[in-house]
């Protein structure tokens, strides 16, 4: 079976500060990683995958994740946050078949 | 631009009462999926669909089930709404295989 672990249910940050949502992943095979940010009320957006190739994965909104195989991470990161970043954002994994597993969630704060 | 949309985005519906939600996406995708989503349990897959007239359980079928009948319309149906069955119900769709899945903007569900 597959799982994500989101370790943090909120991650606090300050404007312009750099931040990092962990995540960590448990899948037979090899793994496709996603992140998702939802904002209130509405659904998930697509911010970025790892497939294949190079482990530093950029996506939309300035936001790039680092695959880690040895660690089984996908830590999504960004240089300098931004106010507007407050959202919710999850993890999600594959192997082989259509079925993502999602993890529980982590709210980040972004504060002036 | 993939569209998933989704026929309301609140319902308020009793105990006993049969409800349908409905979810429509015109990128002919293969795959369709209903999941609930709950604070601090994340997105959980009720069920999903491979092909017209095909579904396959997810990890929380119990007092659902689905039809789809037309390749661009997937259906949730709750044969007896039950208060339990309040949630968010957040639909997606892919093509074949694990790569990204585009969501809907959710239907909050209220059952009194």
């Amino acid at each position: 079976a597959q799982s994500v672990a989101q370790p943090e249910d909120q991650v606090n940050v300050a404007e312009g500060n750099p931040l990092t949502v962990k995540c960590t992943y448990s899948v037979s095979g090899n793994p496709y990683l996603f992140w998702y940010v939802q904002y209130p009320n509405r659904g998930l957006q697509f911010l970025l995958k790892y497939i294949t190739g190079d482990n530093l994965v950029k996506g939309s909104y300035g936001f790039e994740a680092e695959f880690n195989k040895s660690q089984t991470s996908f830590h999504l990161k960004k240089p300098s946050a931004l106010v507007s970043d407050s959202a919710l954002y999850f993890c999600a994994v594959a192997g082989t078949a259509s079925k993502l597993t999602f993890g529980t969630g982590t709210r980040l704060q972004v504060t002036l | 631009d993939v569209k998933v949309t989704q026929s309301s985005r609140y319902l308020v519906k009793r105990t006993g009462e049969k409800v349908f939600l409905e979810c429509v996406q015109d990128m002919d995708h293969e795959n369709m999926f209903w999941y609930r989503q709950d604070p601090g349990l994340g997105l959980r897959l009720i069920y999903f669909s491979y092909d017209v007239k095909m579904k396959e359980k997810g990890d929380i079928p119990e007092g659902y089930s689905v039809s789809r009948e037309k390749k661009e319309r997937f259906s949730l149906i709750l044969e007896s709404a039950s208060t339990n069955q309040t949630s968010m119900y957040l639909c997606a769709s892919n093509k074949q295989g694990p790569g990204t899945q585009y969501f809907g903007p959710g239907t909050r569900l209220l059952v009194l």
